[in-house]
């Protein structure tokens, strides 16, 4: 079982506005920063968003995340077929002295 | 450009060893930390271990601690994991990637190496 707390599943129409939740405690997400990670079928996971809400060069401004307390969230709008992932958040966890990762959520563009 | 290419996955028996490279490429390997992280088959990401650039900071889940050991070498920008005492359950694609401090985010990835215990 995840130390972070994501949704299994979510799902959107084309064009519509997703969110996904990430919940932890003050050892991780409310101390740290929080990272979201997209792995797409067969490949590699890829950095998304960094320091809660920083983008790395050439991801789509489509995706945006926030964090407030020990949740953070992680929002895709303009939802397009290519989006159809895994996406994981994470964070440093200063009790276990290492990273976690939500147990992911697989997002389904319908 | 960045590339980390594992090697060393393969199919062991329980209680078995192996043990996964990665070699850097692109970078200044010993500026970052680096890590393990895997993946078993419809199971999510795991975070495994951590070195920092000068291997003096070492951190492992708590599913490997005492079994799974990372080293690094950076002379010759390659990093390891020796696996021990392999169980089913450690049955995944293993993956390295790298960060920028061992708490930082992971910013690039390998393909990742399969590891399969079974026998």
């Amino acid at each position: 079982q995840s130390l972070l707390t994501q949704p299994p599943s979510a799902s959107g129409t084309p064009g519509q506005r997703v969110t996904i939740s990430c919940s932890g405690s003050r050892s991780n997400v409310g101390g740290n920063y929080v990272n979201w990670y997209q792995q797409l079928p067969g490949t590699a996971p890829k950095l998304l968003i960094y320091r809660n809400n920083q983008r790395p060069s050439g991801v789509s401004d489509r995706f945006s995340a926030s964090k407030s307390g020990t949740s953070a969230s992680l929002a895709i709008s303009g939802l397009r077929s290519e989006d159809e992932a895994d996406y994981y958040c994470a964070a440093w966890d200063d009790s276990l002295s290492g990273q976690v990762f939500g147990g992911g959520t697989k997002l389904t563009v319908l | 450009e960045v590339q980390l290419v594992e090697s060393g996955g393969g199919l062991v028996q329980p209680g078995g060893s192996l043990r996964l490279s990665c070699a850097a490429s692109g970078f200044s390997f010993d500026d970052y930390a680096m890590h393990w992280v895997r993946r078993a088959p419809g199971k999510g990401l795991e975070w495994v271990s951590g070195i920092s650039w000068n291997s003096g900071g070492l951190h492992y889940a708590d599913s490997v601690k005492g079994r799974f050991t990372i080293s690094r070498d950076n002379a010759k920008n390659s990093l390891y994991l020796q696996m021990n005492s392999l169980r089913p359950e450690d049955t995944a694609l293993y993956y390295c990637a790298r960060s920028l401090g061992v708490a930082g985010h992971m910013d690039y990835w390998g393909q990742g190496a399969l590891v399969t215990v079974s026998s």
